[in-house]
C-alpha cells in the first residue's frame, strides 16, 4: 500500500516571501501520479499542481511549482510570491498509474499554511 | 454543469440513526469515490466505484455501505450511526484512466455530526 507524508503540520510565511512545503511517499509502483490540493476554510478541495512521475521536468502553474525527486520520493511545492489568499490547508496526495485508479488518492496528513501581511 | 453535488451540506443524527448521503456527478465519470475527513487528518477512502454496478472498499469502510444503480449517483449510506463518524464526507468522480488529462473533481462536501 502507499502511503504519504506530511511531516509539517503548520507552516507560516511573510507576504511576498516564497515558502516550500514537503511531502515524501513510499510507493513500489513506477507508474503514478503525485497533487497538491489547497483546501481553504470552505472546506472545498482546489487542485493546485500535478505532476506525472514518467516527467523528469518538474510542474510549474504560475507561482506554484514542485521539487519532485522520484530516487528520494519527495514531492514538495513552493509558492513563490506568498499572498494572502494562499492561506489555507494543504494536501499532498497519489494516485496510482493502473487503469482503474480513477478517483482514488492516498493523502497526506497536510499543511496549514499561514500568511502573514 | 454542476460538477459533483453532494446533499446534505450539513446533517445532524442521534447514535443509532441510519442515514444516506448523496452523491451525483453530470460528467458521465465511470470512476467515483467517498472520502471522509477527520480534524488532523487527510482524507481516507471509504468506498469506490469503477462504473454502475461495481463497488469496493476503501481504507476505512467499516460502518458504511455504497451502491452505484446508475453512472451518475453514488450514495453513501450510514447503518448505524455512531459518533465516531462526526466527519466531513467528500465525494469525487473522474472519467476512466489514470492519465494526466483525467482530472479528479470533489464535491463541496458534506458536515456530519453524531450525538
Amino acid at each position: 500500500a502507499q502511503t504519504v507524508t506530511q511531516s509539517q503540520p503548520e507552516m507560516s510565511v511573510q507576504e511576498a516571501e516564497t515558502v516550500t512545503l514537503s511531502c515524501t511517499y513510499d510507493t513500489s509502483e513506477s507508474d503514478y501520479y503525485l497533487f497538491w490540493y489547497k483546501q481553504p476554510p470552505s472546506r472545498q478541495m482546489i487542485l493546485v499542481i500535478r505532476q506525472e512521475a514518467y516527467k523528469q521536468q518538474n510542474a510549474t502553474e504560475n507561482r506554484f511549482s514542485v521539487n519532485f525527486q522520484k530516487a528520494a520520493k519527495s514531492f514538495s511545492l513552493k509558492i513563490s510570491d506568498s499572498q494572502l489568499g494562499d492561506a489555507a490547508m494543504y494536501f499532498c496526495a497519489y494516485r496510482s498509474g493502473r487503469e482503474t485508479s480513477g478517483s482514488r488518492l492516498t493523502f497526506g496528513e497536510g499543511t496549514q499554511l499561514t500568511v502573514n501581511p | 454543469n454542476a460538477g459533483v453535488t453532494q446533499t446534505p451540506k450539513f446533517q445532524v443524527l442521534k447514535t443509532g440513526q441510519s442515514m444516506t448521503l448523496q452523491c451525483a456527478q453530470d460528467m458521465n465519470h465511470e470512476y467515483m469515490s467517498w472520502y471522509r475527513q477527520d480534524p488532523g487528518m487527510g482524507l481516507r477512502l471509504i468506498h469506490y466505484s469503477v462504473g454502475a454496478g461495481i463497488t469496493d472498499q476503501g481504507e476505512v469502510p467499516n460502518g458504511y455501505n455504497v451502491s452505484r444503480s446508475t453512472t451518475e449517483d453514488f450514495p453513501l449510506r450510514l447503518l448505524s450511526a455512531a459518533p465516531s463518524q462526526t466527519s466531513v464526507y467528500f465525494c469525487a468522480s473522474s472519467r476512466s484512466g489514470p492519465g494526466s488529462g483525467n482530472t479528479i473533481y470533489f464535491g463541496e462536501g458534506s458536515w456530519l455530526t453524531v450525538v
